[in-house]
């Protein structure tokens, strides 16, 4: 069955300091991942996918087959980061999108 | 207002009453979605509608149901609240099966 796996709940960092936030995942064919991000009072969002292999306000994410994982990483955290980010799998279309428990990145001053 | 609302924002019901949670959206989107989020659960699938007059169960569609009689509307109702359903409800729509926008969330609370 498919699965996304996010280990940390909570994370911090300081300002400058890189981030990392884990996302693994389970499907035995081709995956679509997604980051989606949810801001103070903010909507849900999409922040990258990885197909398009873009980066988005400093963030990237690599898709890793070996290791099913699909981090999401950003050398210099800014305050701004601090939000409520979902690791998201699509195994056949948004109505087939299962998305992980949630990290909240709190970026320190 | 173009995109995807939801309203109310906030709910406040009694345990066995119907309650609907309504979602609308501007952009023509075919496909639109019920999620709840719940701490420690991340947020999951209620249903789903490919378009107008379609509509599948998602992951946990148990005490919900759904209609979609115009492609820009998509209400979710519970037919007799349970305080497990207490919860912050997202509706979302997606023109292209993948990336999904979402509205505001609706949070509910059964008492």
């Amino acid at each position: 069955a498919q699965r996304v796996t996010q280990p940390e709940k909570l994370l911090s960092v300081f300002k400058g300091a890189p981030v990392e936030l884990k996302c693994n995942y389970s499907y035995s064919g081709s995956p679509e991942l997604f980051w989606y991000v949810q801001y103070s009072r903010q909507r849900l969002q999409l922040l990258l996918r990885h197909i398009s292999r873009e980066s988005i306000k400093g963030f990237t994410a690599d898709l890793n087959k070996g290791e099913t994982s699909f981090h999401l990483k950003k050398p210099f955290a800014q305050e701004e980061d601090s939000a409520m980010y979902y690791c998201a799998l699509s195994v056949g279309g948004a109505n087939n999108l299962f998305f992980g428990t949630g990290t909240r990145l709190t970026v320190i001053p | 207002d173009a995109g995807i609302t939801q309203s109310p924002r906030y709910k406040i019901t009694e345990t066995g009453r119907q309650v609907t949670l309504m979602c609308h959206q501007t952009w023509s989107h075919s496909y639109m979605f019920w999620y709840r989020q719940d701490l420690g659960h991340g947020l999951r699938l209620i249903y789903y509608s490919a378009a107008a007059d379609i509509t599948d169960k998602g992951e946990v569609p148990d005490g919900y149901v759904v209609s979609r009689s115009k492609t820009e509307n998509f209400p979710l109702t519970l037919e007799s609240a349970t305080r497990s359903q207490t919860s912050v409800y997202f509706c979302a729509s997606s023109p292209d099966r993948a990336e999904a926008f979402f509205g505001q969330g609706t949070r509910l609370t059964v008492v």
